[in-house]
């Protein structure tokens, strides 16, 4: 079974609207890291957000918010008042506590800004 | 604070030839090593990941190799590459307890041709 998923291949959204980029994610380690990274055409992949499992609320950075449901096993990015600079493809990624070393990607979604 | 380092920067190589790719690390200790490769609009392939100084893990069958001959240099080497081989590289480093997040290098761009 895939570890990350997100179903969303691209995504449009209208410059200074929200729009959430959908993840969810299988584990049964009850303790564990969510992550979403943001990786621009020139290829650098940068980290936005963390979020851990037992945190009880739920992760913000600037314009980044992260929306953990636990129980739905979600971990959907939340970016608000997009910017053109928001272009790019976005990754959610976890990493399991009792296996450590390992984080599991998934396969990304192309986020467009359009003016 | 820690930064981490990748070259060359973009690569063109014949099928065939040999191939190192190097990355270190600065301002942390112990550091865990990740290599990944990225075809073309795709998402990431980890290919190897170290906890310390020469012990590899392999994740794919590959015709590639890694070495970790320093704790805070990570090498991924090929004797004769394939077409195959081309494709985006990262390399990422991250902490090892709490499991927190994996800070990525610039990327190596290699083309084989």
């Amino acid at each position: 079974a895939q570890k990350i998923t997100q179903t969303q291949p691209g995504m449009f959204v209208q410059e200074k609207e929200a729009v959430t980029l959908d993840c969810t994610y299988d584990t049964s380690d009850p303790s564990y890291g969510l992550f979403w990274y943001k990786q621009p055409s020139s290829g650098e992949m940068i980290f936005l957000i963390y979020q851990g499992s037992y945190d009880q609320q739920n992760a913000t950075e600037g314009r980044y918010s992260l929306n953990f449901q636990k129980a739905r096993k979600s971990a959907n990015l939340v970016i608000s008042a997009s910017q053109l600079g928001d272009s790019a493809m976005y990754f959610c990624a976890m990493r399991e506590t009792n296996t450590g070393n390992q984080f599991y990607f998934g396969t990304g979604t192309s986020l467009t800004v359009i003016p | 604070s820690q930064t981490i380092h990748q070259w060359p920067a973009t690569l063109v190589q014949p099928v065939g030839s040999p191939l190192s790719l190097e990355c270190t690390v600065e301002g942390t200790s112990n550091p865990n090593l990740y290599w990944y490769r990225q075809a073309a609009g795709r998402g990431l392939q980890l290919l190897f990941y170290s906890v310390g100084i020469g012990q590899i893990s392999s994740e794919v069958p590959q015709n590639l190799s890694a070495s970790r001959p320093q704790d805070r240099q990570f090498i991924l080497s090929s004797k004769k590459l394939l077409l195959s081989d081309s494709g985006f590289y990262l390399c990422a480093w991250s902490v090892r307890y709490p499991p927190r997040e994996q800070y990525f290098g610039p990327g190596t761009r290699l083309t084989v041709t």
